[in-house]
């Protein structure tokens, strides 16, 4: 059946590295993808998504493209901010989610 | 208000107690969910809700029973719960149900349940 599979964290970076959570999936089809984001104390916010092969989504700095040869939808950003430190879901469009990635961002 | 609302935000309760989570969405969707979310786990999907007409229900036990009296309200009845259902209930909407393209959804912060 469909499924995402999403890299472990957690993930501890400094201020201002690049980021890299890796995400592939497996889907019959062409699902959309997405990438949710949830702060402590918060539910799940959307981040960015993308519809078909090679749309690249992109918001507050962060993108993914939807690689569909790989079958992966990697989200990245050049330069994180502690205020980035959350939970990290991607997804598929038929409600399927990741495991969630936890990202911790020092100064 | 705007967006989702969920209450209450925090709750315990016995595993003899019979309780309902509240679930309020201010955007005109559609559809409605339930997810469990507990440590350590993938997001759960519960329940599905199409024009207030269930269309989902993901193997959930019994004791959780879902309402959906109209489009912009959903509750979740609790009775006879265990400690493991212990975790943070998160409600979500959508313009249309699953499975269509771009459709994101939209979450409540959650209400996080406790069960002694």
């Amino acid at each position: 059946g469909d499924s995402v599979t999403q890299m472990e964290g957690p993930v501890t970076l400094s201020e201002e590295a690049f980021l890299t959570i890796n995400c592939t999936y497996t889907a019959t089809g062409y699902p959309s993808l997405f990438w949710y984001v949830q702060y402590p104390g918060e539910g799940l916010q959307l981040l960015l998504k993308a519809t078909k092969a090679d749309d690249k989504g992109s918001n507050k700095g962060f993108e993914a493209t939807y690689r569909k040869e790989t079958t992966s939808f990697h989200l990245e950003k050049g330069s994180v901010q502690v205020s980035d430190s959350a939970v990290y879901f991607c997804a598929l469009n038929d409600m399927r989610f990741g495991a969630g990635t936890r990202l911790t961002v020092k100064p | 208000e705007t967006g989702v609302t969920q209450t209450p935000r925090h709750l315990v309760m016995g595993m003899t107690n019979k309780k309902s989570l509240k679930c309020e969405q201010h955007l005109g969707h559609n559809a409605m969910y339930w997810y469990k979310q507990s440590a350590k786990k993938p997001l759960e999907l519960m329940f599905v809700y199409s024009l207030e007409e269930r269309v989902e229900n993901n193997s959930v036990p019994s004791r959780f029973s879902p309402e959906c009296p109209n489009s912009s309200h959903l509750f979740l009845h609790l009775h006879t719960l265990q400690p493991e259902d212990s975790a943070l209930y998160l409600c979500a909407s959508s313009q249309r149900p699953r499975a269509s393209g771009g459709n994101e959804q939209y979450f409540g912060p959650g209400t996080r349940l406790t069960v002694t």
